[in-house]
């Protein structure tokens, strides 16, 4: 069945570094790609989409190309603020399957 | 415009005891869901209602119960309750399933089973 794999954290990182969180994914038809964060305490927020292979969503700097040839959507942002750490979450959504499949979750943590 | 709402926000149960988890969307969805949060799981689908009057069974419905009480409003039953569903509960709507249709969450039910 439709699944996904990604990065395994926690990730720490200083203020004003480069982010990179890697996605992967297993379809056998051609699914909508998703990020979403969760906050401390909450639940989970659409962070971007994209729908079709070549696309890109980006979001609060926040940046994920669909690139179909190596089944990925990697999350990246150029400069972390300390306000970002939170809990990354990969997922997909088969057109014909009714549900989403979510990855484990990369729990990001963004020092001063 | 609360979205979608949950309670209780925490439960504490004892082994065999029963609870019903309620949820309601005012965001006249047509699809709702119900996720469990383990560490290191992500989030796995108990059930879901891809419209009213209608259930179906997501990867871990074992143990729980549904009802598609109107459009607004999803409930998730416990008959017994376990020490294995101590977990994070959300629910979710979305206009429609599958595809690019965004998902919106609740802001989730801590649930402890002694």
């Amino acid at each position: 069945g439709d699944s996904v794999t990604q990065m395994e954290g926690p990730v720490t990182l200083s203020e004003e570094a480069f982010l990179t969180i890697n996605c992967t994914y297993t379809a056998t038809g051609y699914p909508s790609l998703f990020w979403y964060v969760q906050y401390p305490g909450e639940g989970l927020q659409l962070l971007l989409k994209a729908t079709k292979a070549d696309d890109k969503g980006s979001n609060k700097g926040f940046e994920a190309t669909y690139r179909k040839e190596t089944t990925s959507f990697h999350l990246e942002k150029g400069s972390v603020q300390v306000s970002d750490s939170a809990v990354y979450f990969c997922a997909l959504s088969d057109p014909w399957v009714g549900d989403m499949r979510f990855g484990a979750g990369t729990r990001l943590t963004v020092k001063p | 415009n609360a979205g979608v709402t949950q309670t209780p926000k925490f439960q504490v149960l004892k082994t065999g005891q029963s609870m019903t988890l309620q949820c309601a969307q005012d965001m006249n969805h047509n699809s709702m869901y119900w996720y469990r949060q383990d560490p290191g799981m992500g989030l796995r689908l108990i059930y879901y209602s891809a419209s009213e009057g209608t259930t179906d069974k997501g990867e871990v419905p074992n143990g729980y119960n549904v009802s598609r009480l109107n459009k607004r409003e999803f409930s998730l039953r416990l008959e017994s309750a376990a020490p294995s569903q101590t977990s994070v509960y959300f629910c979710a709507s979305s206009e429609r399933t599958g595809g690019n249709n965004e998902q919106f969450f609740g802001p989730g039910t801590r649930l402890t089973v002694l």
